[in-house]
């Protein structure tokens, strides 16, 4: 089956520990997403990849990293840098990233600082 | 600054109604739009979508309205059945950039 994975589904951490999210599709999309996810606010933007080994900071990239070394991966670090990091993070991907291609998501990471 | 606005947080209607879904936006790039369904703990789901150009599209029991004067979209849902019950997020995107409202949750009541 085609699709997005991310792993594990729950993860806690204790404050100042760094932590990596991982997002897997096999759809042979080129672009990627990571956005997170608060109560009461809309998916925000952490960071996006169009290609391979090129990736761009979204709207709250501060206190996360990414890379992209394979079309399929796309893994997120959330470093001891961000002030909040307690939130639901969802990956996704969609064949381009022109404006008019759908996104898919995967099921998403509820990640707990402790 | 949100570009982006779904002002109920939530909505109850009777199975067998129609929902309505509100979505209000500030940009007037904006040039496509797209209504997400998503169910607790999982991922969004695309449901619908709409270009600039148009003012309606239709997909099934789905139709989303474009009110682009009023920059204003809408989902409407008939009948309304208790698969729906789901937070839906409007999107609204421009070039390369997809920004997401805050939600709805909408709850189909018996």
């Amino acid at each position: 089956d085609g699709g997005i994975t991310q792993s594990p589904k729950y993860l806690f951490r204790k404050e100042g520990q760094n932590v990596t999210l991982s997002c897997e599709q096999n759809l042979n999309h080129d672009a990627m997403y990571w956005y997170r996810q608060d109560p009461g606010q809309g998916l925000r933007l952490i960071y996006y990849s169009q290609i391979v080994n090129d990736f761009q900071k979204g709207d709250i990239a501060e206190g996360y990293s990414v890379s992209r070394e394979k079309k399929e991966s796309f893994p997120l670090t959330v470093t001891s840098a961000q002030k909040n990091p307690t939130a639901f993070y969802l990956c996704a991907s969609s064949i381009a990233a022109g404006s008019t291609d759908t996104q898919y998501f995967g099921p998403g990471t509820r990640l707990t600082v402790l | 600054d949100q570009q982006v606005k779904q002002n109920s947080p939530s909505l109850s209607v009777q199975e067998g109604r129609i929902s309505i879904l509100n979505c209000d936006y500030t940009n007037s790039m904006f040039d496509y739009f797209l209504w997400y369904k998503k169910y607790p703990a999982e991922g969004p789901t695309f449901l619908i979508s709409i270009s600039s150009i148009k003012d309606k599209n239709e997909d099934g029991r789905f139709t989303v309205f474009l009110n682009k004067s009023a920059k204003h979209l809408s989902l409407h849902i008939v009948p309304s059945q208790p698969g729906d019950s789901a937070v839906y997020f409007c999107a609204a995107c421009s070039a390369s950039k997809i920004i997401f409202g805050s939600g709805t949750r909408l709850s189909i009541r018996p």
